[in-house]
């Protein structure tokens, strides 16, 4: 089954306690991307991969990091967790041409406290 | 700035009539303009897309849009809604000249059907 995986899918977390959020895809995309949706704003991209080794900053970087060392997976990385990083993650990827519509993830729900 | 308006934040219908989740846009040039649904505890997942031509386009789960160039918009539609039709919907709009294949999108909009 084509699918975007995402892990954990839920996780309580402490103020600075670096953690990792999993994203897998098993289609052969090559275009990734991370949003965070918040109530009353959509979702807003954090970063983005082109392709293997390629990738850049969305809308709203700030406080976090990604890598793509292989063209399935592209972890989302919060170094120093803040409150303000509390949200609902979205891993999401598609073929590069931009009429492709995006699959997503089901969903990581973060609380930093 | 590009962005994506959902001027209703929720909408009611009863089931078995006719539903309407409006999208509006404010981008250059001729976007690719998408609409995905979001059930509780689940990701989003795709319905439909405008890319080029007819402007009527039909979707998954009898859902189809219209596209208006002239209004810049993209409003969602089913003749007859059904219970299970009750979810967040998103409208997106990725510029055709935009190189991060970013999706700018609505910030939802809840659809509750009542039987």
């Amino acid at each position: 089954e084509a699918q975007v995986t995402q892990n954990p899918r839920y996780l309580i977390t402490v103020t600075g306690k670096k953690l990792t959020v999993t994203c897998s895809q098993n289609m052969n995309h090559e275009y990734m991307s991370w949003y965070r949706q918040d109530p009353g704003l959509g979702l807003r991209q954090i970063y983005y991969s082109m392709n293997v080794e390629v990738t850049d900053k969305g809308d709203v970087p700030e406080g976090y990091k990604v890598s793509r060392k292989e063209k399935r997976n592209f972890p989302l990385i919060l170094e120093s967790p803040s409150p303000n990083q509390t949200s609902l993650y979205f891993c999401a990827s598609s073929l590069l041409q931009g009429s492709n519509e995006q699959y997503f993830g089901p969903g990581t729900r973060l609380t930093v406290t | 700035a590009q962005s994506v308006a959902q001027p209703e934040d929720q909408v009611n219908v009863a089931e078995g009539n006719p539903l309407t989740v409006k999208c509006t846009y404010s981008v250059s040039g001729n976007p690719y303009l998408f609409w995905y649904v979001q059930y509780p505890n689940r990701g989003l997942q795709f319905l439909l897309k405008y890319i080029t031509g007819d402007n009527l386009v039909k979707g998954s789960y009898g859902f189809e849009a219209e596209f208006n160039k002239s209004q810049t918009s993209f409003h969602l539609k089913k003749p007859s809604a059904l219970v299970s039709d009750s979810a967040l919907y998103f409208c997106a709009v990725r510029p055709p000249s935009s190189n991060t294949g970013k999706l700018i999108f609505g910030q939802g909009t809840t659809l509750q059907v009542k039987p």
